[in-house]
């Protein structure tokens, strides 16, 4: 079973700042790795899959980077709104699909 | 729109059973594979089963393999998930999900599951 470590746990940023959230893969996943935005009470949405590749109708601020066994979700110029569980997800090696545990953004 | 409706959550017993169901709408059901993931509650996402769009081929966690079947009905556009044997560990708020080869593009609101021991 492919392990997905997501970094940090918690990240304390304030709006307007950039942030940069990582996922480590145990082995090497090529690109297929997604990432999902999680609000409390709400399902998860899905942001980025394939690493790079931005769902329609997410905003240009999310970019997703990486390949191999690092990647990167980046949030230029937080809104308020972005603050929130990320979590990261591989389809490469399955089953099982795996998530990382989540990075939790949350406002400094 | 893409919608997706769970229902069949409830608290049950250790050892019972329970059937989710998930109704689909706004996407053409037959052809795509549909997921259930599954979060504890305050903790991650756990990944549970997928079903090809025909039915042809399940996929489990290790965890459900033999105590949760997942299947669907193409004609009244909905999926399902029976649980049985339910343990402690089982209790979490269950999701489905429509694939999109791996990644999860929508997802409904979850139903939860609560296993008493």
């Amino acid at each position: 079973e492919i392990v997905l470590t997501q970094s940090p746990a918690t990240l304390s940023l304030s709006p307007g700042e950039t942030a940069t959230l990582s996922c480590r893969a145990s082995r090497s996943i090529s690109t297929w790795l997604a990432w999902y935005q999680q609000k409390p009470g709400q399902a998860p949405r899905l942001l980025i899959y394939d690493a790079s590749n931005t769902v329609t109708g997410i905003p240009p601020r999310f970019s997703g980077s990486g390949s191999g066994t690092d990647f990167t979700l980046t949030i230029s110029s937080l809104e308020p709104e972005d603050f929130a569980v990320y979590y990261c997800q591989q389809r490469f090696n399955w089953p099982p699909f795996t998530f990382g545990q989540g990075t939790k953004l949350e406002i400094k | 729109q893409v919608q997706l409706v769970e229902s069949g959550g409830g608290v049950v017993q250790f050892g019972g059973s329970l059937r989710l169901s998930c109704e689909a709408s706004g996407f053409a059901f037959s052809d795509y594979g549909m997921h259930w993931v599954r979060q504890p509650p305050g903790k991650g996402l756990e990944w549970v089963s997928l079903i090809h769009s025909d039915s042809g081929n399940e996929y489990y966690r290790d965890s459900v393999e033999g105590r949760f079947t997942i299947s669907r009905d193409n004609a009244k556009n909905t999926l399902y998930l029976q649980m049985d044997s339910l343990r402690p560990e089982d209790t979490a708020i269950y999701y489905c999900g429509k694939d999109r080869g791996g990644p999860i593009d929508y997802w409904g609101q979850g139903t939860l599951v609560t296993v008493s021991s």
